[in-house]
């Protein structure tokens, strides 16, 4: 059974950094592309992050571009987003999501999620 | 790239049967969806990819066979047939744009389903 379990969320201020982190477990890792969607309070998904499964491409929405960095390590089966920058506008909460084969924006195994609040 | 769209909201009563609709901004018929279904307070959870002939590849984990889909010009549908209680939900539609350094995963605002 495919697992994602995200971690590091929490409060931070205007400007400030996060990382989260997002252990998965019950597949191939290195296998597929990983990505992050993100959530505002009652609104839609937003796509934010695709990382390939050898970590070797990575591609970013462009409101996150240059502020947002995706990375994994498949010795640890983890995936991880550094956010730095932060603004209210992102605030949200942020999934892990497993890539399906071949894809680098169709999902099909999804986290919990982690609640990032943006605010001083 | 894509502006898809959706109505906020949509309702049926338990065993009808309720089809949502994904629109595609013109220019993208041509476009794949995916259409994703999420609980309350649950992640997200792939139901399946439509085009315009139809599903592309195979359902998502768990989908029943109540769930299905049609793609016609810029519109991509999802009907649920015999509607229970367990399908209240927010639905959503996404799709893939671009290549290479240019891909961007674009999703329509939702549609939230309630079980009359």
């Amino acid at each position: 059974e495919v697992q994602l379990l995200e971690s590091g969320g929490g409060l931070v201020q205007p400007g400030g950094s996060l990382r989260l982190s997002c252990a998965a477990s019950g597949f191939t890792f290195s296998s597929y592309a990983m990505g992050w969607v993100r959530q505002a309070p009652g609104r839609g998904l937003q796509w934010v992050s695709t990382i390939t499964g050898s970590g070797g491409l990575t591609y970013y929405a462009d409101s996150v571009k240059g502020r947002f960095t995706i990375s994994r390590d498949n010795s640890r089966n983890t995936l991880y987003l550094q956010m730095s920058s932060l603004g209210a506008d992102d605030t949200a909460v942020y999934y892990c999501a497993k890539g399906r084969s071949g894809s680098y924006g169709s999902f099909d195994s999804w986290g919990q999620g982690t609640l990032v609040t943006v605010s001083s | 790239q894509p502006v898809l769209s959706q109505p906020p909201s949509a309702s049926a009563s338990l065993g009808a049967s309720v089809t949502l609709t994904c629109t595609l901004s013109s220019g993208y018929s041509n476009y794949k969806v995916d259409w994703y279904q999420q609980r309350p307070g649950k992640g997200p959870r792939f139901v399946m990819r439509v085009g315009t002939g139809g599903i592309v590849e195979s359902k998502g984990e768990g989908i029943p066979d109540r769930f299905s889909v049609l793609g016609s010009g810029l519109n991509r549908y999802l009907t649920i047939k015999n509607i229970q209680e367990e399908d209240e939900s927010d639905y959503h539609c996404g799709a893939d744009h671009g290549s290479g350094s240019n891909f961007q995963k674009v999703f329509g605002g939702g549609t939230k389903l309630t079980v009359l």
